[in-house]
């Protein structure tokens, strides 16, 4: 089955401690995005990527970082700078068109990863 | 980018029609209006595009003005299953150099037997 995976489900941050979320997607898309969701809250776009070996920040960047190595993965980290990390993370991917039309882009989410810290 | 206002939140009634509207002032020229639902704990799942007029599939209709400056998406004859946040979502289009696709704060329906 094509999708996008997202592990592990449930997560859990000491004090000081870099955590990384793992994303994998098998729909050979091009572009992949890492949002956070608050509880009762919209989705806000942490880092995005278009290309393998490149990314941009998106509106809450700090305090996390990215890498987009190869085009089917797109880990996260949450490094110890981030000091309010409990947050539920999403990861998406989507194709992205080539030609100058109308860009009927379409994001595929993955199930998501519960962080939070003791 | 374009921003999106939504209601907050709505209530409606097993099988009655419920109808979401999405202000997009600053649509860009090359952008569609896609619509996600999401239930607690998933993350969210396309239900409907458009760029523009009326575009229906098995499970809602969008409506789209001709100013395209806003949109309503339809759903006909709600269920419990029905009850999720709802986001009304407009790309980046390429005239902007970028592709970051900002999800606004959504509408939340809860659907009552």
């Amino acid at each position: 089955d094509g999708g996008i995976t997202q592990s592990p489900k449930y997560l859990f941050r000491k004090e000081g401690q870099n955590v990384t979320l793992s994303c994998e997607q098998n729909l050979n898309h091009d572009a992949m995005y890492w949002y956070r969701q608050d509880p009762g809250q919209g989705l806000r776009l942490i880092y995005y990527s278009q290309i393998v070996n490149d990314f941009q920040k998106g509106d809450i960047a700090e305090g996390y970082s990215v890498s987009r190595e190869k085009k089917e993965s797109f880990p996260l980290t949450v490094t110890s700078a981030q000091k309010n990390p409990t947050a539920f993370y999403l990861c998406a991917s989507s194709i992205v068109p080539r030609l100058q039309r109308p860009t009927n882009e379409k994001l595929f989410f993955g199930s998501g990863t519960q962080l939070s810290v003791l | 980018l374009a921003k999106t206002t939504q209601p907050i939140s709505m209530d409606s009634y097993e099988g009655q029609e419920v109808n979401i509207t999405c202000s997009h002032n600053n649509i860009a020229t090359n952008d569609y209006i896609t619509w996600y639902q999401q239930f607690p704990s998933q993350g969210p799942r396309f239900i409907i595009q458009g760029y523009k007029t009326k575009v229906t599939n098995e499970v809602a209709s969008l409506f789209i003005p001709a100013d395209r400056k806003s949109s309503t998406l339809s759903l006909p004859r709600v269920s419990l299953s029905d009850t999720a946040v709802y986001y009304c979502l407009v790309g980046a289009g390429l005239d902007t150099g970028r592709r970051a696709l900002t999800f606004g704060s959504g509408t939340r329906l809860q659907v009552q037997p």
